[in-house]
């Protein structure tokens, strides 16, 4: 299964743009990068996905690296809603598209 | 519309017993995922359906875990012999098919506990 590496958590003022780093070395081609997002006692949430190119909607962005092997999210305006753990993904078809999930980040907003 | 549900939200056993949580998917989903997720983890895959088969269920633990979709809608992950190790969240999905765009749709999970 394709690893992903990520920070154990951050820190944010509100307010101010956050910037989650996710490396995946060992990506493949066919990965897609997906992110999720959990709030306290919630199931994960769908945040962004993309394979090349950077992608934007209204929850967050999506910086991928030329070389794909890392991807950042950008969240905009952190507010405290957004204090979660967040999750990057590596989905990649070996028979099925199951989904693995590593520690996440977790998100610390400071009002 | 209406999310995934899961029922029971809590559930309380004790060791040695049988017990089945239900998941009810988004309506029109055909892929059906499920994860459990301990404390301070993130969620652990388990199995997944396309329609009515299990198209992966190498995420199991051992083979007291099972889950059915007979009909490929509802699913039942079911336990039997609990252990206090089975004590977890364990989290439904769904997506409208499976492909590695489609975005998954959980619910808020039902916490189980072994005593």
């Amino acid at each position: 299964d394709a690893k992903t590496t990520q920070p154990n958590s951050m820190e944010s003022n509100e307010e101010e743009p956050v910037h989650l780093p996710c490396n995946h070395s060992t990506i493949s081609g066919t990965d897609y990068i997906h992110w999720y997002r959990q709030l306290p006692s919630q199931g994960p949430e769908y945040v962004i996905h993309g394979l090349t190119s950077n992608v934007n909607n209204r929850m967050a962005s999506l910086a991928i690296a030329e070389d794909r092997k890392s991807s950042t999210l950008i969240l905009h305006r952190a507010t405290l809603r957004d204090a979660a753990v967040y999750y990057c993904i590596l989905r990649r078809y070996t028979g099925g598209f199951k989904t693995i999930f590593g520690a996440g980040t977790r998100l610390f907003v400071k009002a | 519309g209406a999310g995934v549900s899961q029922t029971p939200s809590n559930k309380v056993t004790e060791k040695g017993k049988y017990v089945e949580l239900r998941c009810d998917p988004i309506s029109g989903h055909t892929a059906l995922y499920w994860y459990r997720q301990s404390l301070g983890q993130g969620p652990e895959f388990l199995i997944y359906f396309q329609g009515t088969g299990a198209a992966d269920d190498s995420g199991l633990p051992n083979d007291r875990f099972f889950a059915v979709r007979p009909e490929g809608s509802v699913s039942t992950l079911k336990i039997q012999r609990t252990e206090r190790g089975d004590s977890a969240v364990y989290l439904c999905a769904s997506s409208l098919s499976e492909g590695d765009k489609n975005e998954q749709y959980f619910g808020p999970g039902t916490r189980l506990t072994v005593t």
